[in-house]
């Protein structure tokens, strides 16, 4: 068990529908990642926040928006889902500085389907 | 754009052997360098990490090298055994950030 857990495990929702995935990281964290996992496109890395600013972007689409909160949870909130936007989606979390021994920390993920 | 590049796609190894992944790069901003294990319904995993003044790691049967001439690092996993049967991915981390930004992953089934 990482510490880093997620909500749900598991959504099914339609084309066009917005869904919001929970993510509280491990007790202590700073740092939230998000990341995406597809078959085609593997981990691919959305956005970081530290301590509830946005420190860096990736991929991610316009229509999805992050947010870390005053207690560190973060969500990941998805909108005018695409067939394509189904994926495995995880949160990741990381204490301390920069340097060597700062490990990010995966949860299991949120399995996403839009149908 | 592709940061790292992973291969093989997939390996298939006989207990006992080695298994050999490769990783190469391009940005020579890249201060940290680790090796992430990924088990079928599980997020990925810590495994094993180097940083680019070292030219190899050993933790138990997993061993990173780093050719940093050559922007290439390596993990080798003696003794290979069936619960290493996994999805492993390389990553690099730019200097002064935190963010990962992950290889595509190499599938390795370990036959008994």
């Amino acid at each position: 068990d990482s510490g880093v857990t997620q909500t749900p495990k598991h959504l099914i929702t339609a084309t066009g529908q917005r869904v919001t995935l929970r993510c509280s990281p491990r007790s202590g964290d700073l740092s939230v990642y998000w990341y995406q996992q597809s078959l085609d496109q593997g981990l691919q890395f959305l956005i970081h926040y530290y301590n509830g600013e946005e420190r860096a972007k990736g991929n991610i689409l316009e229509r999805f928006s992050a947010q870390q909160f005053p207690d560190l949870h973060s969500e990941l909130n998805l909108s005018s889902l695409e067939l394509g936007d189904s994926a495995l989606y995880f949160c990741a979390s990381s204490g301390g500085d920069s340097g060597f021994g700062n490990t990010i920390y995966f949860g299991e993920g949120s399995w996403l389907t839009v149908v | 754009q592709q940061q790292v590049k992973q291969s093989p796609q997939s390996l298939i190894v006989q207990k006992g052997g080695i298994s050999i992944i490769n990783c190469a790069y391009e940005n020579t901003a890249f201060d940290y360098f680790p090796w992430y294990q990924q088990f079928p319904g599980k997020g990925p995993a810590l495994l094993i990490a180097i940083r680019p003044d070292v030219s190899e790691k050993k933790e138990g049967r997993f061993t990173i090298s780093f050719n940093k001439s050559a922007k290439q690092f390596s993990l080798h996993i003696m003794d290979s055994q069936p619960g290493d049967s996994a999805t492993y991915f390389c990553a690099t981390r730019y200097t002064g950030r935190r963010a990962l930004t992950f290889g595509s992953g190499t599938r390795l089934q370990v036959q008994p």
